[in-house]
C-alpha cells in the first residue's frame, strides 16, 4: 500500500513570497489533513477536509493560507504571503475513522 | 477544548534499559489515543495506540496504558536500542470530527 505522497519536500522562499504543497493520500483515505509543525513542537492542525468538504479551519490562518481538496482525493495547500514565522514542516495526513497516516513533510523555510 | 501534556520532554536511557513517556488529557469525551514516533526529517509514523475501552495493549517491546479516570495514558519501551531513539509524541481524539490534538514531543536518546 502506497503512503502519503507529499511535494515538494523542501522549499526555501523569502518572505512575501508564494508557495504551495500537494499532497496525494493513501487511497480510500476519505479524511484528509494538513498539520503544521514548529521545530520542536508537536503538529498542529491547519484544515481537515471529509472527502472534498472542509470539516474544520479554525486554526487556518485565512488571510495567508488557504487549501483545497478538488474531487476528493489529493490536496494543496498554499500561503501567500509568506512570514518568517511560517517556518514550519508541513504535514499531509489521510484516515479512516481514527487512524491517521502522516507523509514525510514539507520542509519551509522563509528568509 | 483537548489539552494534551506530556513528559518529559527529554529523556536519556541506556541501551536495554526502559523508558516511560507519560501524558495527560482534558477533555474525558476522548476515546482514541495513538502514539507516533518521529524520526530526523521523516513524518511521524504510528507506532501503537489505544482505544478508551482498553486499559493496557502492548505490542513487542512497546506497550501503552490507560488510565480513563485520571485521564492519563503512558508510552513503555522495553529493552531500549539505539534505533528507539526519536521524538515520540502523544495524541487524543474525541469521537466525531474533532482534531488529533498532540503533546510537545519527547526526544528519547537510547545510548549504546
Amino acid at each position: 500500500e502506497a503512503g502519503v505522497a507529499q511535494s515538494p519536500r523542501y522549499k526555501i522562499i523569502e518572505k512575501r513570497q508564494s508557495v504551495a504543497f500537494w499532497c496525494n493520500p493513501i487511497s480510500g483515505h476519505a479524511t484528509l489533513y494538513w498539520y503544521q509543525q514548529i521545530l520542536g513542537q508537536g503538529p498542529k492542525l491547519l484544515i481537515q477536509f471529509q472527502n472534498n468538504g472542509v470539516v474544520d479551519d479554525s486554526q487556518l490562518p485565512k488571510d495567508r493560507f488557504s487549501a483545497e481538496r478538488l474531487k476528493g482525493v489529493d490536496s494543496t495547500l498554499k500561503i501567500q504571503p509568506a512570514k518568517l514565522e511560517d517556518s514550519a514542516v508541513y504535514l499531509c495526513a489521510g484516515g479512516t475513522g481514527n487512524t491517521i497516516y502522516f507523509g514525510e513533510g514539507s520542509w519551509l523555510t522563509v528568509v | 477544548g483537548e489539552n494534551v501534556e506530556q513528559h518529559p520532554s527529554t529523556l536519556s536511557v541506556q541501551e536495554g534499559d526502559s523508558a516511560v513517556i507519560k501524558c495527560t488529557y482534558s477533555d474525558s469525551a476522548s476515546n482514541y489515543f495513538p502514539w507516533y514516533k518521529q524520526e530526523l526529517g521523516k513524518g511521524p509514523q504510528l507506532i501503537i495506540d489505544i482505544r478508551s475501552n482498553v486499559g493496557e495493549k502492548k505490542d513487542q517491546r512497546i506497550a501503552v496504558t490507560l488510565n480513563k479516570t485520571a485521564k492519563h495514558f503512558s508510552l513503555h519501551i522495553t529493552e531500549t536500542q539505539p534505533e528507539d531513539s526519536a521524538v515520540y509524541f502523544c495524541a487524543a481524539l474525541s469521537s466525531g470530527n474533532t482534531p488529533l490534538v498532540f503533546g510537545k514531543g519527547t526526544r528519547l536518546s537510547v545510548i549504546a
